[in-house]
This record gives C-alpha cells, sequence and structure tokens, in this order.
C-alpha cells in the first residue's frame, strides 16, 4: 500500500534549526511536496524535490534520498510565524499525491 | 501568478439542505482539480479528482451522489455537497494543476470552505 509517515508534533526554539523528517511509500514515485499549513487555512507549497539531494530556498531546505524513500525539511533561524502544520506529500505513478498526517510545529521563544 | 479562489468561504446551513462550493483557477487554465476535505487536527483527505469536460473520479468511501462534482470549464469546479448533514461540517478545500503529464503539477490550493451543517 501507499503511506507517508511523519511526526505528529515537534517543538523548537525560536531562532534555532529544526528538521522535519518524513518516509514515504508509493506505486511509483514522481517526487516529494512540503507543504506549510496554518490553522484553519489552506496548504501553501514549500518546495518540490525528485532527484536526490540536496534543494535550499532562504531559510527552508528540504533533502531527499529516493534509494531509502525518505526526505526531510530543514527550517533555519526560526521565527515564531512558521508555528504550522507541515505536510509532506509523496507524488505517485499517477501524479496523484499522497499525504502524510502532517507535523504540527511548535515554536517557543 | 497560480491562483485559485473559492467561494463562499464559510456557510452555515441546516441539516438536509444543499450546499454548492465554488473553485475557479484565476490566472490559468486548470486542467485537473482536486477536492479535498480535512477535519480538525487531521491531514487532508482528498475526496475526488476532476479533469474538466468528464467525471469526476472519487475515492473509495465517498458517495458521489452525495458530493456532486461538476468541472464544466478550464477555470471553474463545483462541489455541491447535498442533504447536508452534521457530520459533513469540515473545511473542504480544492486545488488545481494546470501542468502537462511528464511536469511536476504543483497543486495550487484554494482558501478553503468551512462547511458547518445544525
Amino acid at each position: 500500500g501507499q503511506n507517508i509517515d511523519q511526526p505528529t508534533e515537534m517543538t523548537a526554539t525560536e531562532g534555532a534549526i529544526v528538521q522535519i523528517n518524513c518516509t514515504y511509500q508509493t506505486s511509483g514515485f514522481n517526487g516529494l511536496f512540503w507543504y506549510q499549513q496554518h490553522a484553519g487555512e489552506a496548504p501553501t507549497f514549500l518546495s518540490y524535490n525528485v532527484l536526490d539531494g540536496l534543494e535550499e530556498k532562504g531559510r527552508f531546505s528540504s533533502f531527499l534520498s529516493r534509494s531509502k524513500g525518505y526526505s526531510y525539511l530543514l527550517l533555519k533561524e526560526l521565527q515564531m510565524k512558521d508555528s504550522a502544520s507541515y505536510l509532506c506529500a509523496a507524488s505517485d505513478s499517477n501524479y496523484q499525491l499522497i499525504w502524510g498526517a502532517g507535523t504540527k510545529l511548535i515554536i517557543k521563544p | 501568478g497560480a491562483v485559485v479562489s473559492q467561494h463562499p468561504s464559510w456557510v452555515i446551513c441546516k441539516s438536509g439542505t444543499s450546499v454548492k462550493i465554488e473553485c475557479r483557477s484565476l490566472d490559468f487554465q486548470a486542467t485537473t482539480m482536486f477536492w479535498y476535505r480535512q477535519f480538525p487536527k487531521q491531514s487532508l483527505m482528498l475526496m475526488a479528482t476532476s479533469n474538466e469536460g468528464s467525471k469526476a473520479t472519487y475515492e473509495q468511501g465517498v458517495e458521489k451522489d452525495k458530493f456532486l462534482i461538476n468541472h464544466a470549464s478550464l477555470t471553474l469546479s463545483t462541489l455541491t455537497v447535498t442533504s447536508a448533514h452534521p457530520e459533513d461540517s469540515s473545511f473542504y478545500i480544492c486545488s488545481a494543476t494546470g501542468g502537462v503529464a511528464g511536469d511536476y503539477n504543483e497543486q495550487f490550493f484554494g482558501p478553503g470552505t468551512r462547511l458547518t451543517v445544525l
């Protein structure tokens, strides 16, 4: 079956770095997405990886290992506004997104 | 670019009535639109996938006669919740892609519609 695993909740301190992990099992693979979702709002796109390696975009970076079925989202210089849920989603052979349950990130001052 | 709107943003209705939610791609042609439902503290649940001019493909467990989806144009899809009941209260989110198979098809999300059925 198809499955996405990510931690339910993480806590970090303002100004610090946090890494959110995601493992996936899909029928075929056409890339891995990370989305940010604030409470009561729709998800917003953060990153897309289809090749192995690290993609850096400002304070956010995303890593993919296709052989391990593993990705992580790295958030640097955490700000209070980064408190949100972070959703990992893998695109399967039909380009359909398989969604993880989301990781709620709590930032403390 | 790549803006998706939804209307209404929230709606309260009585049990047994029908509610229509519109999803529009404002600055691109959406070849595929997706409808999701999200219950509190849970992830997105895909309800159905619709391609312009064809019938929607519903996920297992989603009643197609209860959740009517119409994708009549490349910029508009509608979801009608028929005979709504309190258990249908949820956050309904649409997304749209305009890419071609073989490209990565980023989904652009609408702002969501909060449905409360009394």
